[in-house]
């Protein structure tokens, strides 16, 4: 089954310890992006990555790193977690079928972070 | 720069009424438009897409979404609301190949008996 898996679903953390998100698609995917959702804000993207090594800044990066080192994984990683991290997070993948791009992304179950 | 704006955060209609959810969007180059769905504590879930093929795009679930250049818009539509419809609803634009999702604000729909 084509799937965007994370890990993990919830957590429940402290201001300052590190932690990381992992995210993992079976589609071969070139494309993958992590977004945040806040109440009335929608989902903004915080990182995305055009392939292996190739990454970049989305719409609200600041306290977040990301890392592409095997196609199928995006690894999200907050340093030093703060609560105005507290947020859903989605991770999403795009890329071809056959020689067609397309342009949807596939998303995953969410993860619910609380920073306290 | 691209934006999408979703008119009314809230919706209620009556089970087997018309559905109408609302997306305008601002693109400067020809854009490639979405519309997903959020039920309760699940991802989304892509309901339909218009990548400049035919301009009315029927999706899932009986949703149907018409793409309309000069107003800018790419509303929602199902002729007739079932209770499980109920979810939160995004419109999203996209101009570029793996780029990034724009998101609207979203709108929540219930559906009442």
């Amino acid at each position: 089954e084509a799937q965007v898996t994370q890990n993990p679903r919830y957590l429940i953390t402290v201001t300052g310890k590190k932690l990381t998100v992992t995210c993992s698609q079976n589609m071969n995917h070139e494309y993958m992006s992590w977004y945040r959702q806040d109440p009335g804000l929608g989902l903004r993207q915080i990182y995305y990555s055009m392939n292996v090594e190739v990454t970049d800044k989305g719409d609200v990066p600041e306290g977040y790193k990301v890392s592409r080192k095997e196609k199928r994984n995006f690894p999200l990683i907050l340093e030093s977690p703060s609560p105005n991290q507290t947020s859903l997070y989605f991770c999403a993948s795009s890329g071809t079928s056959g020689r067609i791009y397309e342009y949807e992304q596939y998303f995953g179950p969410g993860t619910r972070l609380t920073v306290t | 720069a691209q934006s999408v704006t979703q008119l009314g955060s809230h919706v209620s209609v009556s089970e087997g009424a018309l559905v109408l959810l609302r997306c305008n969007y601002s693109s400067s180059v020809p854009p490639y438009l979405f519309w997903y769905v959020q039920y309760p504590n699940q991802g989304l879930q892509l309901l339909l897409k218009y990548t400049s093929a035919a301009t009315l795009v029927k999706g899932i679930n009986g949703f149907e979404a018409e793409f309309k250049k000069s107003e800018t818009s790419f509303h929602l539509t199902k002729p007739s609301a079932h209770m499980s419809d109920a979810a939160e609803y995004f419109c999203a634009v996209s101009v570029s190949q793996g780029g990034k999702l724009i998101f609207g604000q979203g709108t929540e729909l219930s559906v009442k008996p």
